[in-house]
């Protein structure tokens, strides 16, 4: 156990819906990270979040959102649901708001069908 | 932008034979560089790393040197065994360490006995 819980393990919807991934940080941890794995783009970085606010985004799509609680987890929420969103959905954090290291969650399995 | 390539895989080894990944990166600044493994229906874990140039990152047998010349991190184990099958991902933070990790797509290990 990482410390990182991820819930839920799996998730399957059909198209156009919308669904919400939590992550709950490693005690301590204030930044959140949200990765995207697919066997043909590997990890794409999503966003990261600091103590509650949005510090980096990458290549986050505008159907997708996010954001941190003040008791540190995190909710990505993902809508209008395409066939191409079905991927592995990784949580991340770390002690600090730099990359020095992180720990991973062990995902969110999401099928669109 | 910042990147990471890595040898593509999979890569096939019997036990006890020597590995190396390569890895070279692009990257603003001073990068710190990562290697971390997934296993099988896990998250990804740090393996190792290393934050600036000429430092040698190892942990159970895996080393990496920072080549600031050559922009490389390549991972090598003197005696691979099958606990160590799995997908290895080479990473970099920009900017000593400021910026969101940055994946190669990974390269997956199957050592047989």
């Amino acid at each position: 156990d990482s410390g990182v819980t991820q819930t839920p393990k799996h998730l399957i919807t059909a198209t156009g819906q919308r669904v919400t991934l939590r992550c709950s940080p490693r005690s301590g941890d204030l930044s959140v990270y949200w990765y995207q794995q697919s066997l043909d783009q590997g990890l794409q970085f999503l966003i990261q979040y600091y103590n509650g606010e949005e510090r980096a985004k990458g290549n986050i799509l505008e159907r997708f959102s996010a954001q941190q609680f003040p008791d540190l987890h995190s909710e990505l929420n993902l809508s209008s649901l395409e066939l191409g969103d079905s991927a592995l959905y990784f949580c991340a954090s770390s002690v600090s708001r730099t990359g020095s290291g992180y720990t991973f969650g062990s995902g969110t399995r999401l099928t669109v069908v | 932008g910042d990147s990471v390539t890595q040898m593509e895989g999979p890569v096939t080894l019997s036990e006890e034979a020597f590995l190396t990944i390569n890895c070279t990166y692009t990257a603003t600044g001073y990068p710190s560089l990562f290697w971390y493994v997934q296993y099988p229906g896990e998250g990804l874990q740090l393996l190792l790393k290393a934050t600036k140039a000429d430092d040698k990152g190892s942990n159970k047998g895996f080393e990496a040197t920072y080549r600031k010349e050559t922009t490389s991190f390549h991972l090598e184990k003197g005696s691979v065994q099958v606990s160590d099958s799995a997908v290895y991902f080479c990473a970099l933070s920009a900017n000593s360490g400021n910026t969101p990790l940055v994946f190669g797509k990974g390269t997956r290990l199957s050592v047989i006995a």
